[in-house]
């Protein structure tokens, strides 16, 4: 069965420091790849997506995120955290086997001190 | 932009009531998706459709079901509300061209039942 692990549920960081969040996913086939971001009282914004290629990609806000396949995980990253990134982030994942459907994360809700 | 409206951002009902969620989408997006998002429980599919008149059950349909008479409307609805459906209900919408697009979300409709 497929599944995404988001390992961290909350995680606190100082303003300007870097930021890692966690996502692995269990696949059999090539997945597509997905990072969104939910402010609070909003919905899902993408942030970023993997399809094939190159396997760090760039999103918005300064995201970034690396595919590994060898430890099936896709973590998003960013360089220096600003107070308006606190928020929760999810990883999404679709397959060729799924059709559209997307499997998400159970989220890592992200807190900014200052 | 892709825009994903839900017709309401709070709404409360009472158990046992008929309870109808509407969202409308302007892109043009054959698949459409009803999701509902519980704290760490991330978002589980209760149902999506491909095209118009078609539905599919996701992974939790119980005590829902859907209409989309129209391509850029698709509703949710819970036949009987039980207190047990409060929750935050969110509506997204793809393009058909394939597995890896992404899915554009509304802004969530907080329902609460009483």
């Amino acid at each position: 069965a497929q599944s995404v692990t988001q390992p961290d549920i909350h995680i606190t960081v100082s303003e300007g420091a870097s930021l890692e969040l966690r996502c692995n996913y269990s696949y059999g086939a090539t997945p597509y790849l997905f990072w969104y971001v939910q402010s609070p009282g909003q919905g899902l914004q993408l942030l970023l997506k993997y399809f094939s290629g190159d396997t760090l990609v760039q999103g918005i806000k300064g995201f970034e995120a690396e595919f590994k396949r060898s430890q099936s995980s896709f973590n998003l990253r960013k360089p220096s955290v600003h107070w308006s990134d606190a928020a929760e982030y999810f990883c999404a994942v679709v397959s060729l086997n799924t059709g559209n459907q997307f499997y998400f994360g159970t989220g890592t809700s992200l807190t900014v001190i200052p | 932009d892709v825009k994903v409206t839900q017709s309401s951002r709070y709404l409360v009902k009472r158990t046992g009531e008929k309870v109808f969620l509407e969202c409308v989408q302007d892109m043009d997006h054959e698949n459409m998706f009803w999701y509902r998002q519980d704290p760490g429980l991330g978002l589980r599919l209760i149902y999506f459709s491909y095209d118009v008149k078609m539905k599919e059950k996701g992974d939790i349909p119980e005590g829902y079901s859907v209409s989309r008479e129209k391509k850029e409307r698709f509703s949710l609805i819970l036949e009987s509300a039980s207190t047990n459906q409060t929750s935050m209900y969110l509506c997204a919408s793809s393009w058909g061209g394939g597995s890896n697009q992404p899915q554009h979300f509304g802004d969530g409709t907080r329902l609460s039942i009483l």
